[in-house]
């Protein structure tokens, strides 16, 4: 079964420090993994979109990490701010069907000042 | 327009009603993509849009739901018999085309709420 598996749920950091986000995913054959932001209330924003070949991709403070080989995905957040407070999600395109986007849960991230 | 708009921002209605939901995408997107968000979770996808044409409503949950974009940019979601269920926040979004790196641009939702 297609899936994509968020950690952790919720997380709580104080402004100014680094935090990683953990993705796993089973969708096969894949097409492309997307990292959004989602404010409370609000669409979602997206920070980056890799494809199978692309190791890392980087958008201001975010960093994005795939290994295509153990389904692994991470999302560093750099010298965090009150504003990345939201939730994240990843997603993942199926080869067959790209647009029928597979998401995880998110994970819920709070910066405290 | 500059980005994806959603009408109305917030729909409360009654157990039994029918609504619709409006979107108008970025211009010149020939995708259009309708989701489902139930607190909590990620979307769910519900319909997508190539043109006028749906291309894969597969996502619907049932006969209840329908989705028209007749003249390939505004597109209207109609919930018939709204059931409480059917409370979510329901998201649109549409991107260029469909390729691998193509970025899909989401609207603000429409929060519905049946009671």
């Amino acid at each position: 079964k297609n899936q994509v598996e968020q950690s952790p749920q919720s997380l709580i950091i104080l402004e100014g420090k680094n935090c990683t986000l953990q993705c796993n995913y089973t969708v096969s054959p894949f097409s492309n993994l997307r990292w959004y932001k989602q404010d409370t209330g609000r669409g979602p924003v997206s920070l980056t979109i890799m494809t199978f070949s692309e190791n890392t991709k980087s958008n201001g403070r975010y960093t994005a990490t795939l290994d295509a080989d153990t389904k692994q995905s991470s999302l560093h957040i750099t010298a965090s701010q009150l504003s990345d407070s939201a939730s994240y999600i990843c997603v993942v395109s199926h080869l067959d069907s790209n647009y029928q986007l597979i998401w995880g849960a998110g994970t819920k991230l709070i910066i405290k000042p | 327009g500059a980005g994806v708009s959603q009408t109305p921002s917030n729909k409360v209605t009654e157990k039994g009603k029918y609504v619709e939901l409006r979107c108008d995408p970025i211009s010149g997107h020939t995708a259009l993509y309708w989701y489902r968000q139930s607190l909590g979770q990620g979307p769910e996808f519900l319909i997508y849009f190539q043109g006028t044409g749906a291309a894969d409503d597969s996502g619907l949950p049932n006969d209840r739901f329908f989705a028209v974009r007749p003249e390939g940019s505004v597109s209207t979601l109609k919930i018939q018999r709204t059931e409480r269920g059917d409370s979510a926040m329901y998201l649109c979004a549409s991107s260029p085309g469909t390729g691998a790196n193509t970025e899909a641009f989401f609207g603000q939702g429409t929060r519905l709420t049946v009671v």
